[in-house]
Protein backbone atom coordinates (compact mmCIF):
# COMPACT_ATOMS: atom_id res chain seq x y z
CA UNK A 1 0.00 0.00 0.00
CA UNK A 2 1.91 2.92 -1.52
CA UNK A 3 -0.96 5.78 -0.32
CA UNK A 4 -2.65 8.04 -2.75
CA UNK A 5 -0.60 9.86 -4.73
CA UNK A 6 -0.94 13.02 -7.11
CA UNK A 7 1.40 14.43 -10.17
CA UNK A 8 2.61 17.18 -10.02
CA UNK A 9 3.15 18.43 -6.51
CA UNK A 10 3.17 22.33 -8.08
CA UNK A 11 1.75 23.87 -10.66
CA UNK A 12 2.54 27.52 -11.54
CA UNK A 13 0.47 28.56 -14.79
CA UNK A 14 -0.22 31.82 -16.66
CA UNK A 15 -3.89 32.79 -16.84
CA UNK A 16 -5.96 31.12 -19.92
CA UNK A 17 -3.41 28.34 -19.98
CA UNK A 18 -5.18 24.98 -19.70
CA UNK A 19 -3.45 22.13 -16.73
CA UNK A 20 -3.96 18.60 -15.89
CA UNK A 21 -3.40 16.81 -12.64
CA UNK A 22 -3.16 12.98 -11.95
CA UNK A 23 -3.93 11.36 -9.32
CA UNK A 24 -3.38 7.40 -8.48
CA UNK A 25 -5.19 5.93 -5.58
CA UNK A 26 -4.62 2.62 -3.29
CA UNK A 27 -4.80 0.06 -6.12
CA UNK A 28 -7.58 -2.04 -4.26
CA UNK A 29 -10.22 1.25 -3.76
CA UNK A 30 -12.63 1.54 -5.95
CA UNK A 31 -14.04 5.29 -5.18
CA UNK A 32 -11.92 8.18 -5.58
CA UNK A 33 -12.77 12.26 -5.01
CA UNK A 34 -11.55 15.52 -5.94
CA UNK A 35 -11.56 18.39 -3.47
CA UNK A 36 -10.34 21.89 -3.86
CA UNK A 37 -9.18 23.58 -0.44
CA UNK A 38 -8.44 27.50 -0.71
CA UNK A 39 -6.03 28.97 2.62
CA UNK A 40 -7.92 28.64 5.59
CA UNK A 41 -11.15 26.49 4.39
CA UNK A 42 -12.00 23.52 4.41
CA UNK A 43 -11.93 20.73 1.57
CA UNK A 44 -14.43 21.51 -0.92
CA UNK A 45 -15.94 18.47 -2.63
CA UNK A 46 -15.79 18.92 -6.53
CA UNK A 47 -16.35 15.53 -8.37
CA UNK A 48 -16.07 11.54 -7.51
CA UNK A 49 -15.99 8.38 -9.17
CA UNK A 50 -17.20 4.78 -8.19
CA UNK A 51 -15.15 2.57 -10.66
CA UNK A 52 -14.70 4.23 -13.88
CA UNK A 53 -18.27 6.06 -13.42
CA UNK A 54 -18.43 10.03 -12.30
CA UNK A 55 -21.76 9.63 -9.94
CA UNK A 56 -21.25 13.30 -8.77
CA UNK A 57 -20.24 16.55 -9.64
CA UNK A 58 -20.84 19.91 -7.58
CA UNK A 59 -22.11 22.72 -9.03
CA UNK A 60 -18.74 24.27 -7.77
CA UNK A 61 -17.23 22.84 -10.90
CA UNK A 62 -17.94 24.85 -13.98
CA UNK A 63 -17.43 23.83 -18.01
CA UNK A 64 -14.02 24.70 -17.27
CA UNK A 65 -13.41 21.76 -15.20
CA UNK A 66 -13.36 18.06 -16.22
CA UNK A 67 -12.48 14.96 -14.75
CA UNK A 68 -12.29 11.35 -15.79
CA UNK A 69 -11.16 7.70 -15.02
CA UNK A 70 -11.00 6.05 -17.85
CA UNK A 71 -10.41 2.70 -16.35
CA UNK A 72 -10.78 2.79 -12.65
CA UNK A 73 -7.93 3.14 -11.40
CA UNK A 74 -6.25 6.75 -12.18
CA UNK A 75 -7.52 10.16 -12.65
CA UNK A 76 -7.38 12.85 -14.07
CA UNK A 77 -8.86 16.34 -13.20
CA UNK A 78 -7.97 19.04 -16.24
CA UNK A 79 -8.85 22.78 -15.72
CA UNK A 80 -9.53 24.93 -19.22
CA UNK A 81 -8.71 28.68 -19.56
CA UNK A 82 -7.59 29.11 -15.82
CA UNK A 83 -8.66 32.03 -13.69
CA UNK A 84 -6.70 33.63 -10.91
CA UNK A 85 -9.46 32.07 -8.64
CA UNK A 86 -8.59 28.84 -10.03
CA UNK A 87 -5.72 28.96 -7.71
CA UNK A 88 -5.94 26.89 -5.02
CA UNK A 89 -4.71 23.17 -3.69
CA UNK A 90 -6.32 20.41 -5.52
CA UNK A 91 -6.53 17.35 -3.64
CA UNK A 92 -7.35 13.71 -4.19
CA UNK A 93 -8.86 11.02 -1.92
CA UNK A 94 -10.01 7.22 -2.30
CA UNK A 95 -11.73 5.01 -0.16
CA UNK A 96 -12.16 1.08 -0.32
CA UNK A 97 -15.39 -0.53 -1.48
CA UNK A 98 -17.83 -2.15 0.67
CA UNK A 99 -18.28 -2.24 4.44
CA UNK A 100 -18.51 0.28 7.16
CA UNK A 101 -14.66 1.73 6.35
CA UNK A 102 -15.71 2.15 2.50
CA UNK A 103 -16.66 5.89 3.94
CA UNK A 104 -13.09 6.78 5.14
CA UNK A 105 -11.09 8.70 2.71
CA UNK A 106 -7.39 8.66 2.35
CA UNK A 107 -6.14 12.09 1.24
CA UNK A 108 -3.07 12.71 -1.56
CA UNK A 109 -0.71 15.03 -0.70
CA UNK A 110 -2.45 17.27 -3.23
CA UNK A 111 -1.28 19.44 -6.17
CA UNK A 112 -1.11 23.10 -5.21
CA UNK A 113 -2.28 25.40 -8.44
CA UNK A 114 -0.60 28.62 -8.78
CA UNK A 115 -2.50 31.06 -11.50
CA UNK A 116 -0.47 34.52 -12.25
CA UNK B 1 -27.27 19.26 2.13
CA UNK B 2 -25.11 19.34 4.93
CA UNK B 3 -23.24 21.58 6.66
CA UNK B 4 -20.69 21.49 9.20
CA UNK B 5 -19.00 24.49 11.51
CA UNK B 6 -16.18 24.69 13.65
CA UNK B 7 -16.20 27.65 15.73
CA UNK B 8 -13.01 27.79 16.75
CA UNK B 9 -10.10 28.91 14.03
CA UNK B 10 -7.68 28.80 16.53
CA UNK B 11 -6.25 26.91 19.91
CA UNK B 12 -3.34 26.11 21.95
CA UNK B 13 -2.35 23.64 24.67
CA UNK B 14 0.40 22.81 26.77
CA UNK B 15 2.27 19.27 26.32
CA UNK B 16 0.53 16.59 28.12
CA UNK B 17 -2.68 18.76 28.48
CA UNK B 18 -6.01 17.78 27.07
CA UNK B 19 -7.59 19.62 24.84
CA UNK B 20 -11.32 19.86 23.07
CA UNK B 21 -11.90 20.98 19.54
CA UNK B 22 -15.88 21.72 18.91
CA UNK B 23 -17.81 20.54 15.66
CA UNK B 24 -21.41 20.98 14.81
CA UNK B 25 -23.08 19.66 11.87
CA UNK B 26 -26.31 19.77 10.11
CA UNK B 27 -27.94 17.32 7.87
CA UNK B 28 -31.52 15.56 6.83
CA UNK B 29 -29.82 11.87 6.57
CA UNK B 30 -30.81 9.46 9.06
CA UNK B 31 -27.81 7.25 8.19
CA UNK B 32 -24.26 9.21 8.38
CA UNK B 33 -20.76 9.05 9.17
CA UNK B 34 -18.69 11.89 11.19
CA UNK B 35 -14.56 11.92 11.04
CA UNK B 36 -11.92 13.70 12.20
CA UNK B 37 -9.44 14.38 9.91
CA UNK B 38 -6.09 15.91 10.93
CA UNK B 39 -3.53 18.22 8.31
CA UNK B 40 0.07 18.89 9.43
CA UNK B 41 2.23 21.80 8.58
CA UNK B 42 2.45 21.05 4.63
CA UNK B 43 1.84 17.29 5.40
CA UNK B 44 -1.09 15.21 3.85
CA UNK B 45 -4.27 14.75 5.43
CA UNK B 46 -5.40 11.89 8.03
CA UNK B 47 -8.23 10.21 9.18
CA UNK B 48 -7.98 10.55 13.30
CA UNK B 49 -11.03 8.99 14.17
CA UNK B 50 -14.63 7.97 12.69
CA UNK B 51 -17.94 7.57 14.74
CA UNK B 52 -21.24 5.94 13.07
CA UNK B 53 -24.50 8.19 13.65
CA UNK B 54 -26.54 4.70 14.72
CA UNK B 55 -23.65 4.20 17.39
CA UNK B 56 -24.44 5.32 20.61
CA UNK B 57 -21.28 4.52 22.17
CA UNK B 58 -18.59 7.55 21.80
CA UNK B 59 -15.22 6.35 19.59
CA UNK B 60 -12.37 6.07 21.00
CA UNK B 61 -8.39 5.95 19.31
CA UNK B 62 -5.74 5.96 22.06
CA UNK B 63 -5.65 9.38 23.03
CA UNK B 64 -8.30 10.59 21.01
CA UNK B 65 -11.68 10.49 21.79
CA UNK B 66 -15.29 12.15 20.61
CA UNK B 67 -17.95 13.52 22.53
CA UNK B 68 -21.36 12.72 19.87
CA UNK B 69 -24.68 14.40 20.78
CA UNK B 70 -26.67 13.17 18.37
CA UNK B 71 -30.07 15.71 19.73
CA UNK B 72 -27.47 18.20 19.52
CA UNK B 73 -25.91 17.27 16.41
CA UNK B 74 -22.56 18.08 17.99
CA UNK B 75 -19.40 16.02 17.59
CA UNK B 76 -15.95 17.32 19.60
CA UNK B 77 -12.92 15.73 19.74
CA UNK B 78 -10.58 15.46 22.97
CA UNK B 79 -7.00 14.82 22.68
CA UNK B 80 -5.44 13.58 25.94
CA UNK B 81 -1.81 13.89 26.73
CA UNK B 82 -1.48 16.56 23.64
CA UNK B 83 2.00 16.04 21.83
CA UNK B 84 3.94 18.39 20.45
CA UNK B 85 3.71 15.97 16.70
CA UNK B 86 -0.46 16.65 17.71
CA UNK B 87 0.09 20.74 15.96
CA UNK B 88 -1.39 20.41 13.06
CA UNK B 89 -5.35 21.64 11.28
CA UNK B 90 -8.36 19.57 12.73
CA UNK B 91 -11.01 19.25 10.30
CA UNK B 92 -14.76 18.10 11.56
CA UNK B 93 -16.25 16.22 8.55
CA UNK B 94 -19.61 14.71 7.66
CA UNK B 95 -20.54 11.59 5.18
CA UNK B 96 -24.34 10.22 4.70
CA UNK B 97 -24.28 6.95 3.65
CA UNK B 98 -25.63 7.22 0.57
CA UNK B 99 -23.12 9.83 -1.13
CA UNK B 100 -19.57 9.08 -0.74
CA UNK B 101 -18.44 12.44 -0.72
CA UNK B 102 -17.68 14.52 2.61
CA UNK B 103 -18.29 17.71 4.18
CA UNK B 104 -16.16 19.20 6.07
CA UNK B 105 -15.90 22.31 8.36
CA UNK B 106 -13.01 25.11 7.85
CA UNK B 107 -10.51 23.85 10.44
CA UNK B 108 -9.59 24.15 14.04
CA UNK B 109 -5.95 24.88 14.08
CA UNK B 110 -4.22 23.48 17.19
CA UNK B 111 -0.50 24.59 18.57
CA UNK B 112 0.60 22.22 21.46
CA UNK B 113 3.41 24.16 22.78
CA UNK B 114 6.40 22.39 24.83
Amino acid sequence: DTGVSQDPRHKITKRGQNVTFRCDPISEHNRLYWYRQTLGQGPEFLTYFQNEAQLEKSRLLSDRFSAERPKGSFSTLEIQRTEQGDSAMYLCASSPRGGTRSYEQYFGPGTRLTVT
Amino acid sequence: AQTVTQSQPEMSVQEAETVTLSCTYDTSESNYYLFWYKQPPSRQMILVIRQEAYKQQNATENRFSVNFQKAAKSFSLKISDSQLGDTAMYFCACSHTNAGKSTFGDGTTLTVKP
